[in-house]
């Protein structure tokens, strides 16, 4: 089975511009995180999707949105990026049944975003 | 803030169980202890989790404290594939997958 991917694994944008992530998760699996990777802050939650919902989501500013699409796959933007955007962003997903029901969550390689 | 607490740094000679504690003294009723790894620029990969009791699978196993304000990834056969930074995570059972990440073990393997 494949693993979770994500396009593009490296991007490069200008400071102003807005950028947009995708996300393949695992077949079957209907939960999609996204999360934020830089060495200042390390690993944190930016926002998941269940069914095309967003069930919860992180501190980050409104300038980080996302989507979730009727097969699961996911996308999340950037607009107005800032250079302390730059870092690696992670999808993760999960097969999840219902909205109670719990497994592991399952990483893809990261898109690695270099603002300038 | 990470609910859990573990050692920065941590060396094991290859062969030797490598053993690395992790801290989670506010762990609530319907938490889970997870472990994962994440080798340099890959994303974090699973590795177990378990409740309260004892686990073990072909990666390594995971002892849970009684109180289960502590637990200890256990990887018996340590090799320099598995230098890495560790992450301890304590999410709960059931609804949303809001991982919080601490800073992690470094471990290293030495030959």
């Amino acid at each position: 089975k494949a693993g979770v991917t994500q396009t593009p694994r490296y991007l490069i944008k200008t400071r102003g511009q807005q950028v947009t992530l995708s996300c393949s998760p695992i077949s079957g699996h209907r939960s999609v995180s996204w999360y934020q990777q830089t060495p200042g802050q390390g690993l944190q939650f930016l926002f998941e999707y269940f069914s095309e919902t967003q069930r919860n989501k992180g501190n980050f500013p409104g300038r980080f949105s996302g989507r979730q699409f009727s097969n699961s796959r996911s996308e999340m933007n950037v607009s107005t990026l800032e250079l302390g955007d730059s870092a690696l962003y992670l999808c993760a997903s999960s097969l999840s049944i219902d909205s109670e029901t719990y497994y592991e969550q399952y990483f893809g390689p990261g898109t690695r975003l270099t603002v300038t | 803030d990470a609910k859990t607490t573990q050692p920065p740094s941590m060396d094991c000679a290859e062969g030797r169980a490598a053993n690395l504690p992790c801290n989670h003294s506010t762990i609530s009723g319907n938490e889970y202890v997870y472990w994962y790894r994440q080798i340099h620029s890959q994303g974090p990969q699973y590795i177990i989790h378990g409740l309260k009791n004892n686990e073990t699978n072909e990666m390594a196993s995971l002892i849970i404290t009684e109180d289960r304000k502590s637990s200890t990834l256990i990887l018996p056969h340590a090799t320099l594939r598995d230098t890495a930074v560790y992450y301890c995570i304590v999410s709960r059972a059931s609804g949303t997958y809001k991982y919080i990440f601490g800073t992690g073990t470094r471990l290293k393997v030495l030959a």
